[in-house]
């Protein structure tokens, strides 16, 4: 159980659009449609951002969209804003009550 | 409102095991809709899910970790616990308890929507 792939980090201005990909397998991203993803300030615990695939918990803003291709998963930020400054993680089932984190990407806004 | 608390020894020694106890208030653990786990993050580093486990005792691990790891449960007090033996440097991290939902209604997810703020272990002689 490799942990998923993410970049290292993604920027972008006030009000611009940012995508992160995360990179696994057939085993895990590729086989079932639970992957979820994390906001993580420095010294916080992170926060859910969402779920299967594409769904958003109770009050996250809808600017926090999710998708997925094959073995790749993805988390698009649209209307970058000062607060949206943070690590992201992605993280997917990966069979028998396993799970696998992704490296953790840092987005800065410009 | 859901909260759980991560608590335990800040500092483990090399080669002893490192326990601890996450309580979780404003709800039941008793509850098959969910899992309990614990995540941990080596500083600077990224998020590591250890293992999981059930109101009824199941537990589920990393294989990574599987052979030094045990989570259990204490439904009497709301909580449940992790053991870790044989500890190195590596093991040098924030560990987290969350809560995994399992089924929403009859749907089934895979996510960690409550967390706790996390506890720092230091591993060091």
């Amino acid at each position: 159980q490799s942990a998923l792939t993410q970049p290292r980090s993604v920027s972008g201005s006030p009000g611009q659009s940012v995508t992160i990909s995360c990179t696994g397998t057939s085993s895990d991203v590729g086989a079932y449609n639970f992957v979820s993803w994390y906001q993580q300030h420095p010294g916080k615990a992170p926060k859910l951002m969402i779920y299967d695939v594409n769904k958003r918990p109770s009050g996250v803003p809808d600017r926090f969209s999710g998708s997925k291709s094959g073995n790749t998963a993805s988390l698009t930020i649209s209307g970058l804003q000062a607060e949206d400054e943070a690590d992201y993680y992605c993280c997917s089932f990966a069979g028998s009550h396993t799970f696998v984190f992704g490296t953790g990407t840092r987005v800065t806004v410009l | 409102q859901l909260q759980l608390q991560e608590s335990g020894p800040g500092l483990v020694k090399p080669s002893e095991t490192l326990s601890l106890t996450c309580t979780v208030s404003g709800g039941s653990i008793s509850n098959s809709d969910f899992y309990w786990v614990w995540v941990r993050q080596p500083p600077g580093k990224g998020l590591e899910w250890i293992g999981s486990v059930s109101y009824t005792g199941s537990a589920y691990y990393s294989p990574s970790l599987k052979s030094r790891v045990t989570i259990s449960v204490d439904t009497s007090k709301n909580q449940f616990s992790l053991k870790l033996t044989s500890v190195t440097a590596a093991d040098m991290a924030v560990y987290y308890c969350t809560r995994r939902v399992y089924t929403s209604g009859i749907v089934f997810r895979g996510d960690f929507d409550y967390w706790g703020q996390g506890t720092l272990v230091i591993v060091s002689s």
